[in-house]
């Protein structure tokens, strides 16, 4: 079946640790993203890629970073300088170049939760 | 810079009874709508698009949404809800190969 997987789908960390949350898509994807959702905010775009090896800041990028070194993956890790990372986060991917008009496939999601 | 309103943050509606999920998007030469729907601790289902042409877009599950460039509204809208259609709706509108999410409408459909 294709689609969309993250990894853990629950995530712990302490304070000051970075974290790399896991995306792999094998829908043949161009274009990948990762939201941030918190309750009553919608959904807030921290990077997207719309081909190996380039990404772009989205809206919210501070404290993250992130790689696409293959198609099929765009790992997100979330560092200590972001200050209030206990989020759910969600990753999607859309075909062609990431075009308006492109409906984008989500991943179930990590919970990620600092102690 | 885009902006998608979701007009209610929640809406209860009872089993069987109709109901509309309102949703304003920003003017653009070229509109792009979708709406999602997520169940709780799960990603993004999209229910339906508008790309262009009928402004009366069939998606899954019942739902359909009417575009009213006039207006700038994409509201969401069933006949007849059952309890599974419990869940959170968003609105996005597509530009700049980025999609602009509202915040939102929790839909909670009591017995």
């Amino acid at each position: 079946d294709g689609g969309i997987t993250q990894s853990p789908k629950y995530l712990f960390r302490k304070e000051g640790q970075n974290v790399t949350l896991s995306c792999e898509q094998n829908l043949n994807h161009d274009a990948m993203y990762w939201y941030r959702q918190d309750p009553g905010q919608g959904l807030r775009l921290i990077y997207y890629s719309q081909i190996v090896n380039d990404f772009q800041k989205g809206d919210i990028a501070e404290g993250y970073s992130v790689s696409r070194e293959k198609k099929e993956s765009f790992p997100l890790t979330v560092t200590s300088a972001q200050k209030n990372p206990t989020a759910f986060y969600l990753c999607a991917s859309s075909i062609g170049s990431g075009g308006d008009y492109n409906e984008q496939f989500f991943g179930p999601g990590t919970r990620l939760t600092v102690l | 810079a885009q902006s998608v309103t979701q007009l209610d943050s929640q809406v209860p509606v009872f089993e069987e009874a109709p109901v509309e999920l309102r949703c304003n998007y920003s003017s653009s030469v070229s509109v792009y709508l979708f709406w999602y729907v997520q169940y709780p601790n799960q990603g993004l289902q999209l229910l339906l698009k508008y790309l262009s042409g009928s402004t009366l877009v069939k998606g899954i599950n019942g739902f359909e949404a009417e575009f009213n460039k006039s207006q700038t509204s994409f509201h969401l809208r069933k006949p007849s809800v059952h309890i599974s259609d419990t869940a959170e709706y968003f609105c996005a509108q597509g530009s700049n190969y980025k999609l602009t999410f509202g915040k939102g409408t929790l839909l909670t459909v009591n017995p």
